[in-house]
């Protein structure tokens, strides 16, 4: 079965610095999720990935998909506190249907 | 408003009851999921189901059981035979096919007492 592998998985960073926060998958993705989360709260939708080499931003989050469609990144620039959270990479297994997750990052920035 | 309801917030439950977690969504959407959330173990899949009629078991489903008897509704009964359910339960829908985004629930918080 695909899985999904979150690093790091957890980042402690000063505010005002950059970030990157990756996922791999074991297996070719077809379409990435990129949620947002504080724990104990429903996810927040960042941005999807489908297509090899894409990028999408948001604000001050970027998300890329390489080439060969089995891994993703997301930076955030100059990061603020209100981007602290639980970061979740998400991914349709197969063909299947199942949408799985990655065990996620939890992000921290100081003030 | 369009989304995904699930009840109870927060719910207590002694051991050896069952408990049934309600989900419903007004989205029109084919497929929806139920996770599990513990601490540092991210999301694991419990159940999905792509249409009506028809679910299948996710990574985790043992203690576990679901129907889809309605498009809009996907309960979740965590039986006595979970072991540890504890948990943050978290609900979803989507239209069921890739390139569209997966809306989530506020969760629901569960504790065995």
């Amino acid at each position: 079965s695909q899985e999904l592998e979150q690093s790091p998985q957890s980042l402690i960073v000063q505010e005002g610095k950059n970030l990157t926060i990756n996922c791999t998958s074991s297996k070719t993705l077809y379409g990435l999720y990129w949620y947002k989360q504080k724990y104990g709260e429903g996810l927040i939708f960042l941005m999807m990935l489908q297509k090899g080499g894409e990028e999408k931003s948001h604000e001050k989050i970027t998300a890329k998909l390489d080439e060969k469609k089995q891994q993703s990144s997301l930076h955030i620039t100059a990061s603020q506190p209100s981007h602290a959270g639980i970061y979740l990479c998400g991914a349709f297994g197969g063909s299947q249907g199942n949408l799985i997750f990655g065990k996620g990052t939890k992000l921290s920035v100081k003030p | 408003d369009g989304g995904i309801t699930q009840s109870p917030k927060y719910l207590f439950r002694k051991e050896g009851q069952n408990v049934t977690l309600s989900c419903e969504q007004n989205l029109n959407h084919d497929a929806m999921y139920w996770y599990r959330q513990d601490p540092g173990q991210g999301l694991r899949l419990i159940y999905y189901s792509q249409i009506v009629n028809d679910f299948q078991k996710g990574d985790i489903a043992e203690g576990y059981s679901v129907s889809r008897e309605k498009k809009e509704s996907f309960p979740l009964t965590v039986t006595s035979a979970q072991k540890n359910p504890t948990a943050f339960y978290l609900c979803a829908s989507s239209p069921g096919h890739l390139g569209n985004t997966i809306y989530f629930g506020e969760g629901s918080w569960l504790t065995v007492v």
